[in-house]
């Protein structure tokens, strides 16, 4: 069975520009999650998606996050406009339902530096 | 509020020596999951063992064993005659239903290097 995977595995930027990080969760999984690792700490979600609908994006800066699931599968996570504080660690995750407690399957990640 | 603590930011041992990383939570709920996550430095989580908060046996892997006790509020994983390839962060967490989410939160991690 595949594994999540996610792209670009790392990303150098500038300040202000924009960058998008590409997720495909584990078939057949309902549930999707993003979360940003930043250096010397645990993840913290950013958003949840059950399907293509949002459960739970209380944590996720919506001034210049934007994340979408299309059809239920695919994910991608924008940042526009980057700053210097997203360098971090970007983390997708799925799991086979919503409203229980099953396990997380991570991806590999995504590495940002902003600079 | 929920909370994962993990004390010990770094740990050096000797290979085959035991080694225990420490994990404290604070939940108000009565139904939750404990989990513990290794993170290779190819960066990848990988799931380790989940535990709910009505079983509080102690469970053993190979060389990996966790006691959970409610008393204390703890969560702790030994590894017996650890190897080199143990050497990872190693991240607590806690899942608990949140307004109709399941999150995962995190402690900080705690790395441990196993030394040849």
């Amino acid at each position: 069975e595949a594994g999540v995977a996610q792209s670009p595995r790392y990303k150098i930027i500038e300040k202000r520009q924009s960058v998008a990080f590409w997720c495909n969760p584990i078939s057949g999984h309902a549930t999707l999650y993003w979360y940003q690792q930043i250096l010397g700490q645990g993840p913290k979600l950013l958003i949840q998606f059950q399907n293509n609908g949002v459960v739970d994006d209380s944590q996720l800066p919506k001034d210049r996050f934007s994340a979408e699931r299309l059809k239920g599968v695919d994910s991608t996570l924008k940042i526009q406009p980057a700053k210097l504080e997203d360098s971090a660690v970007y983390l997708c995750a799925s799991s086979l339902l919503l409203g229980s407690y099953n396990e997380q399957f991570f991806g590999p990640g995504t590495r940002l530096t902003v600079l | 509020a929920q909370k994962v603590t993990q004390a010990q930011t770094e740990i050096s041992v000797v290979e085959k020596e035991d080694v225990t990383l420490d994990c404290v939570y604070e939940t108000r709920d009565t139904t939750y999951y404990l989990f513990w996550y290794k993170q290779p430095p190819s960066g990848e989580l990988v799931f380790l063992i989940r535990r709910n908060s009505f079983d509080e046996q102690n469970e053993i892997s190979g060389r990996y064993s966790w006691n959970f006790q409610k008393s204390t509020s703890s969560f702790n994983f030994t590894i017996t005659a650890s190897q080199v390839v143990d050497s990872a962060v190693y991240f607590c967490a806690l899942i608990y239903s949140g307004a109709g989410s399941y999150q995962l939160t995190f402690g900080k991690g705690t790395k441990l290097s196993v030394i040849p």
